[in-house]
């Protein structure tokens, strides 16, 4: 079974700042994605950015950016110069290449921004 | 952009009611999944559709059922709500990417 594995319950970070919340997961699958996902106090859970594990280029949104280690099952997230709406819930999800298939979410981090 | 929404925000029901719970989607995506979040668990599949009628089990379907007649709705039902059923609910749809909608705070007295 695939697993995701968030081991940070909890980040802080400066305003300004940079600031990387880890993921690990476990497959066998050779063909699959990898999300980011954020979950502000309002809780609507917003994508923050998509990796297609085919692409060995790791994907960039704007200050958002991931550093994707397949042979080591690694997804981390780096937020560059942090702002006070980067506060929020951070969830790392994955899925074989199949559109019906489900996520696996990982447990979360809880990242604070500090002004 | 893709719209999901969910029913209610916040709902309060009594142990042992039937509870819907309401998720349409505008983007005419065939898949939608119903999650539900509890801190520290983070979020687990209850049910997902991949087609109108055709529904598949999560991770917890224990207590719960759906429903999808139409393709754009997908409903969770609680037949007889209990307490350990108190949880945020959130509904997703996809054709690829998942799009989340606001989550319902459901708690059960």
């Amino acid at each position: 079974a695939q697993t995701v594995t968030q081991s940070q319950p909890e980040m802080s970070v400066q305003e300004a700042e940079t600031v990387t919340l880890s993921c690990t997961y476990d497959t066998s699958e050779s063909d699959y994605y990898l999300f980011w996902y954020k979950q502000p106090p309002s809780r609507q859970m917003i994508l923050v950015i998509r990796q297609e594990a085919y692409k060995q280029q790791n994907a960039t949104e704007n200050r958002f950016s991931v550093n994707f280690q397949k042979a080591a099952k690694s997804f981390s997230l780096k937020i560059s110069d942090s702002q006070l709406g980067d506060a929020a819930m951070y969830f790392c999800a994955y899925r074989i290449n199949s559109g019906n298939t489900p996520l696996v979410f990982g447990k979360g981090t809880r990242l604070s921004v500090i002004a | 952009d893709v719209k999901v929404t969910q029913s209610s925000r916040y709902l309060v029901k009594r142990t042992g009611e039937k509870v819907f719970l309401e998720c349409v989607q505008d983007m005419d995506h065939e898949n939608m999944f119903w999650y539900r979040q509890d801190p520290g668990l983070g979020l687990r599949l209850i049910y997902f559709s991949y087609d109108v009628k055709m529904k598949e089990k999560g991770d917890i379907p224990e207590g719960y059922s759906v429903s999808r007649e139409k393709k754009e709705r997908f409903s969770l039902i609680l037949e007889s709500a209990s307490t350990n059923q108190t949880s945020m609910y959130l509904c997703a749809s996809a054709y690829d990417t998942q799009y989340f909608g606001p989550g319902t705070r459901l708690t059960v007295l």
